[in-house]
C-alpha cells in the first residue's frame, strides 16, 4: 500500500499568513494526488485534484503543486474561514490512502 | 443540486451485521465510481470500498476484506454497504462519497454514524 505522511500534524497560524501543507508519498504516483478541507461534524470539501487542479468553487488562494512523492497545499493568505483539518489522497491505486490529516489552528 | 444521503447507522453488538444505504439524487448516478470513507471518532480518514458503474469491479481495504460488501442498484440510484463480523474497530462515521473521474471525491454525504459495542 502506499502510505501518505503530511506534515505538520498541526499548524498556528494568523489570519493573513501564508502556509503550506506537505504530503510525502512512499512511491511515486505521479499526479494522482487530492486535497480536501473538513471541518468539525461536517464532510469532507475537495479543494484540490490532480495535484495542483482547483476545484470548482474554492478561493484561488488556495493552491496545490509537487509530483511524483512530494507535493504542497498552500493557503496565500489565510482567511478565518480556512482553520480546519486538511488531507490528503492517493488515488494512483487501490487502496486509496489518506494522509494523517493537518490541523490548523488560529494562533 | 447532488446529494448523498447515508442511513442505517447505530448501535450494533461485535460479531453482528448491519447494511448501510446511500440515497443519491441531482446527477446520473450510474455513471460514477462510488465509495465508502469512514473516520473513527477523532481520527483521520480511511477509504474502505469503491465499486464501479456497472458493479463489474470492487476494490477493498484490507481490514474489511471477506466481511463488507459493497454494492449498487443503478435503477434506485443506491449504494450499500453490507457489514459482517462487525469489530470494536469498525466504530466510525460512514460517509459515501462520489468518485469524480480521476479527480477525487467531489461530492460526500452528511455520514452516518456505526458503533460497535457490547
Amino acid at each position: 500500500d502506499i502510505q501518505m505522511t503530511q506534515s505538520p500534524s498541526t499548524l498556528s497560524a494568523s489570519v493573513g499568513d501564508r502556509v503550506t501543507i506537505t504530503c510525502r508519498a512512499s512511491q511515486s504516483i505521479s499526479s494522482w494526488l487530492a486535497w480536501y478541507q473538513q471541518k468539525p461534524g461536517k464532510a469532507p470539501n475537495l479543494l484540490i485534484y490532480k495535484a495542483s487542479s482547483l476545484e470548482s468553487g474554492v478561493p484561488s488562494r488556495f493552491s496545490g503543486s509537487g509530483s511524483g512523492t512530494e507535493f504542497t497545499l498552500t493557503i496565500s493568505s489565510l482567511q478565518p474561514d480556512d482553520f480546519a483539518t486538511y488531507y490528503c489522497q492517493q488515488y494512483k491505486t487501490f487502496p486509496y490512502t489518506f494522509g494523517q490529516g493537518t490541523k490548523l489552528e488560529i494562533k | 443540486e447532488v446529494q448523498l444521503v447515508e442511513s442505517g447507522g447505530g448501535l450494533f453488538q461485535p460479531g453482528g451485521s448491519l447494511r448501510l444505504s446511500c440515497a443519491a439524487s441531482g446527477f446520473t448516478f450510474s455513471t460514477y465510481w462510488m465509495s465508502w470513507v469512514r473516520q473513527a471518532p477523532g481520527k483521520g480518514l480511511q477509504w474502505v470500498a469503491s465499486i464501479k458503474q456497472d458493479g463489474s469491479e470492487k476494490y477493498y481495504v484490507d481490514s474489511v476484506k471477506g466481511r463488507f460488501t459493497i454494492s449498487r442498484d443503478n435503477a434506485k440510484n443506491s449504494l450499500y454497504l453490507q457489514m459482517n463480523s462487525l469489530r470494536a474497530e469498525d466504530t466510525a462515521v460512514y460517509y459515501c462519497a462520489r468518485w469524480w473521474h480521476d479527480a477525487g471525491f467531489d461530492y460526500w454525504g452528511q455520514g452516518t454514524l456505526v458503533t460497535v459495542s457490547s
